[in-house]
């Protein structure tokens, strides 16, 4: 039982290139979550999906797409990287919203030049 | 009024000694709560969920103060490696909150 997977660990990017992070879990959780953290801000939403098939917004969602075309993975995508994106990143599931805890993943460590 | 906040700290803390922390919330109706630990560049993990009547695991122990509106976390008997950050979490109807987190070092 793995959890929560993130792929990959370490990524170095050039301004404009793009990228897709990868989330898998594989305890049939319905919700999974994207989220950023830089120093001193905190973990900060990006996008979430509530089922297979279904994604929306958090609080950061500008410069990043996400997809949820199987249950079990749920994809982040940068299309043109910024500097500005420089941060690590987790990815979570949970099985419901409002009662269970959110298991992480390892995190994405992503830095743009 | 933020809707969720920690102490920053750090809480710097002899070895052995008790240390507690607050975490207030600004929404009455959230509805679960949760203490997580974050290890220096790694992932937030759960430590503990937080019920109405309190809860024990260990060493921990937390409280849910729904009437002043804040969840607490007690360490007793610390341990060097209790030193990390500790998050709240505050699960509402419509969004799931992080506190910053409270920075401890326990000190040998």
């Amino acid at each position: 039982n793995a959890g929560v997977t993130q792929t990959p660990k370490f990524r170095v990017l050039k301004t404009g290139q793009s990228m897709t992070l990868l989330c898998a879990q594989d305890m049939n959780h319905e919700y999974m979550y994207w989220y950023r953290q830089d120093p001193g801000m905190g973990l900060r939403l990006i996008h979430y999906s509530v089922g297979e098939g279904t994604t929306a917004k958090g609080e950061v969602p500008d410069g990043y797409n996400v997809s949820r075309l199987k249950k079990q993975n749920f994809l982040l995508g940068l299309e043109s990287a910024a500097p500005s994106q420089t941060s690590v990143y987790f990815c979570a599931s949970s099985r419901d919203y409002r009662d269970s805890p959110l298991h992480f993943g390892n995190g994405t460590r992503l830095t743009v030049t | 009024r933020k809707e969720v906040e920690q102490d920053p700290g750090p809480f710097n803390v002899p070895e052995g000694a008790t240390v507690a922390f607050n975490c207030t919330y600004s929404n009455s109706a959230s509805q679960s709560f949760f203490w997580y630990r974050q290890d220096c560049r790694k992932e937030p993990k759960l430590l503990m969920s937080v019920y109405s009547s309190g809860n024990e695991d260990g060493r921990f122990t937390a409280q849910l103060n729904r009437a002043s509106q804040y969840i607490s976390l007690l360490i007793r008997d610390s341990k060097l490696s209790d030193s990390a950050t500790y998050l709240c979490v505050v699960n509402g109807d419509d969004k799931i909150i992080f506190g910053k987190g409270t920075r401890l070092h326990i000190l040998p």
